[in-house]
């Protein structure tokens, strides 16, 4: 079965900073998701990268995905105290269903 | 547009009993999918529907089951609940399910088995 590994498992940044979180797969990514989430509450739909090289960015978020390493990166740049949260990468099992194999997550704390 | 509903918000019910949970997803909206998130296993999906039909699961025992109904809102149930069941439940909705679409989360249902 797919896994994803996400790297760092937790980061605390300095606000204004940026940072960068990882996601590797462990086969060939179908679909790759990035979601936010505030503890115990539901996941916040961020991006989500379908093909090799694609880069898309929300706001001071960017991700991209690196299809030959079956990886992608989020990059938030000038950190704000709003970007705290636990960061969830997904991808699709294949390329008919919406089911999604996750990795554990990197929590992020902003310090002001 | 509305979002992904879940009722109820948070549940606590005691060993041995069962539990529906209930989701509607974004108006049109067609497949649910289901996942279970604990601090020790992370997210595991449980299951997806895709116009009233199960198409795919996770591995999960059969005391977890669900059904979608013909509007699409999808109700999942656990039977002879564990303490282990102890758990944030998520679904998530997306269009048509062809290809790999994008798929938002409801808040979830907190489950607390005691």
């Amino acid at each position: 079965s797919q896994e994803l590994e996400q790297s760092p498992q937790s980061l605390i940044v300095q606000e204004g900073k940026n940072l960068t979180i990882n996601c590797t797969s462990s086969k060939t990514l179908y679909g790759l998701y990035w979601y936010k989430q505030k503890y115990g509450e539901g996941l916040i739909f961020l991006m989500m990268l379908q093909k090799g090289g694609e880069e898309k960015s929300h706001e001071k978020i960017t991700a991209k995905l690196d299809e030959k390493k079956q990886q992608s990166s989020l990059h938030i740049t000038a950190s704000q105290p709003s970007h705290a949260g636990i960061y969830l990468c997904g991808a699709g099992k294949d390329s008919g269903y919406s089911t999604l194999t996750f990795g554990k997550g990197t929590m992020l704390l902003v310090s002001p | 547009k509305a979002g992904v509903t879940q009722t109820p918000r948070y549940l606590i019910k005691t060993r041995g009993q069962q539990v529906t949970l209930s989701c509607s997803p974004i108006s049109g909206h067609r497949s649910v999918s289901w996942y279970q998130q604990t601090p020790g296993q992370g997210l595991q999906f449980l299951f997806e529907y895709f116009s009233e039909t199960q198409r795919n699961k996770g591995n999960f025992p059969g005391r977890f089951s669900g059904r979608q109904f013909s509007n699409s809102r999808s109700e999942m149930n656990v039977s002879t609940l564990e303490l282990g069941d102890s758990a944030l439940y998520l679904c998530a909705s997306s269009g048509t399910g062809a290809g790999n679409t994008e798929a938002f989360f409801g808040q979830g249902t907190r489950l607390t088995v005691v």
